[in-house]
């Protein structure tokens, strides 16, 4: 399967704790976006990376997450003291950049429960 | 903020009918794309349009686009109950990230 893969698929914590989730794009894909999406909502952008570089993080983005995608390939997200709030599917995406926009392919998702 | 606003926000029709989605949008943009997302899955690409193309079809599917309204349609024609899901419109927004619409829930009754 050369597809997204997101890991885990759920994830259960409770208020306060540390959570990471990891993201594999496709191969030669050189951007990764991360999204969240609540019920009944479309995706809501948090950041992408363009190869190792973070090149955009939405201003809603809180300080307690962060972002890296270290070699270019694999990203990780990571939640610090969880909020009620932050329960939520956790989208990524990947795409091959070629100036315009170009189809994003999704990964499953990691679907967060605070507790 | 979300961009695109897809009407209906649910649409029940019989297996073998024609299902249209609406999406407004607010700003100008180079295109807009169409993803499917089934329960608890993650979202397909379905078909994208340029801001300087006015239809496109793929399928059973039929996307139209009209810049001066700022508006884009999805038909699926003989309707499948595989294709009950959520229908999102994406466009185009800075640094080519995407926003998205809330989505139109789709659901094929046998």
């Amino acid at each position: 399967d050369t597809g997204v893969s997101q890991n885990p698929r759920h994830k259960i914590t409770k208020r306060g704790q540390n959570v990471t989730f990891r993201c594999d794009p496709i191969s030669e894909h050189n951007r990764l976006y991360w999204y969240r999406q609540t019920l009944g909502q479309g995706p809501e952008f948090l950041t992408y990376f363009q190869n190792e570089a973070q090149l955009e993080k939405s201003r809603l983005l809180s300080d307690r997450f962060s972002a890296e995608r270290p070699k270019g390939s694999f990203s990780t997200l990571e939640i610090q003291r969880t909020e009620q709030g932050d329960s939520a599917m956790y989208l990524c995406a990947s795409s091959f950049h070629l100036g315009l926009n170009q189809p994003q392919h999704f990964g499953d998702g990691t679907r967060l429960s605070i507790l | 903020s979300q961009q695109g606003e897809e009407d209906p926000q649910a649409l029940s029709i019989q297996e073998g009918e024609n299902a249209t989605m609406n999406c407004s949008y607010k700003t100008s943009i180079n295109n807009l794309q169409w993803y499917r997302q089934n329960s608890g899955r993650g979202l397909v690409h379905l078909i994208l349009i340029r801001s300087n193309e006015r239809e496109k079809h793929s399928g059973r599917l039929r996307v139209t686009l009209d810049t001066s309204k700022k508006s884009s349609s999805l038909l699926i024609t003989a309707s499948r109950a595989a294709d009950t899901a959520s229908y999102f419109c994406a466009t185009d927004g800075s640094n080519y990230q995407l926003i998205w619409g809330a989505g139109t829930k789709l659901i094929i009754k046998p």
